[in-house]
């Protein structure tokens, strides 16, 4: 069985400045990882994965998360974070070759952003 | 674009009280799931289906039980509710198990149970 931890609960930061939301995992076999974001009041969305090939992913509103195998991390970045950012941030993992019982997912992230 | 419809919203039952959610896609998935959220404890899976007229056991299935009788409609039900079941629950749904960039949430009910 897989797990995911997500150390931080809340991780404030000022407006333009950077940020990282760690996340690493546990698994006995390879792994596809996700992060996903959830606005207030809405549903999970898929922000990015890492399926195979290039460790470094990035999404279409300036995040990138980088797959460090040795680490177990898949750690969550953005250089310069705006107020729209704020939401929670969840971490999920599953094992290659997929599963019917779906993705677990970490505890969450709640990224504050402060003007 | 509809893609994952939850009913209700929002609840508030009494304990001892029974209710069902009903989770509507139409995206001609597979696979559905329900999962439930609380603070601090991320989102925990209830129980899954793999298809129409099957369904699984998750991470938490105690005092939920669920029906898949339509391929588009996956039901969660509380036979009798307790104020430990008061949680934000989401349905997905994914084309297959090993689609999962291709999992699409719903947008939650927030249930009470007083």
């Amino acid at each position: 069985a897989q797990s995911v931890t997500q150390l931080d609960s809340q991780v404030p930061v000022f407006e333009e400045a950077p940020v990282e939301l760690r996340c690493n995992y546990s698994s006995s076999v390879s792994v596809y990882l996700f992060w996903y974001v959830q606005y207030p009041n809405q549903g999970l969305q898929l922000l990015l994965k890492y399926l195979s090939g290039s460790t470094l992913v990035e999404s279409i509103n300036g995040f990138e998360a980088e797959f460090n195998k040795s680490q177990t991390s898949f750690h969550l970045r953005k250089p310069s974070v705006h107020i729209s950012d704020t939401a929670e941030y969840f971490c999920a993992v599953t094992n290659l070759g997929g599963g019917a019982d779906g993705l677990t997912f970490g505890k969450g992230t709640h990224l504050i952003i402060q003007p | 674009n509809a893609g994952v419809t939850q009913t209700p919203k929002f609840r508030v039952l009494k304990t001892g009280q029974s209710m069902t959610l009903l989770c509507a896609q139409d995206m001609n998935h597979e696979y559905m799931y329900w999962y439930r959220q609380d603070p601090g404890m991320g989102l925990r899976l209830i129980h899954y289906s793999v298809g129409e007229g099957t369904t699984a056991k998750g991470e938490v299935p105690d005092g939920y039980n669920v029906s898949r009788l339509k391929k588009q409609n996956f039901l969660l039900g509380l036979e009798s509710a307790a104020p430990s079941q008061t949680s934000v629950y989401f349905c997905a749904s994914s084309p297959s198990g090993q689609e999962y960039e291709k999992l699409f949430f719903g947008s939650g009910t927030q249930l009470s149970v007083l």
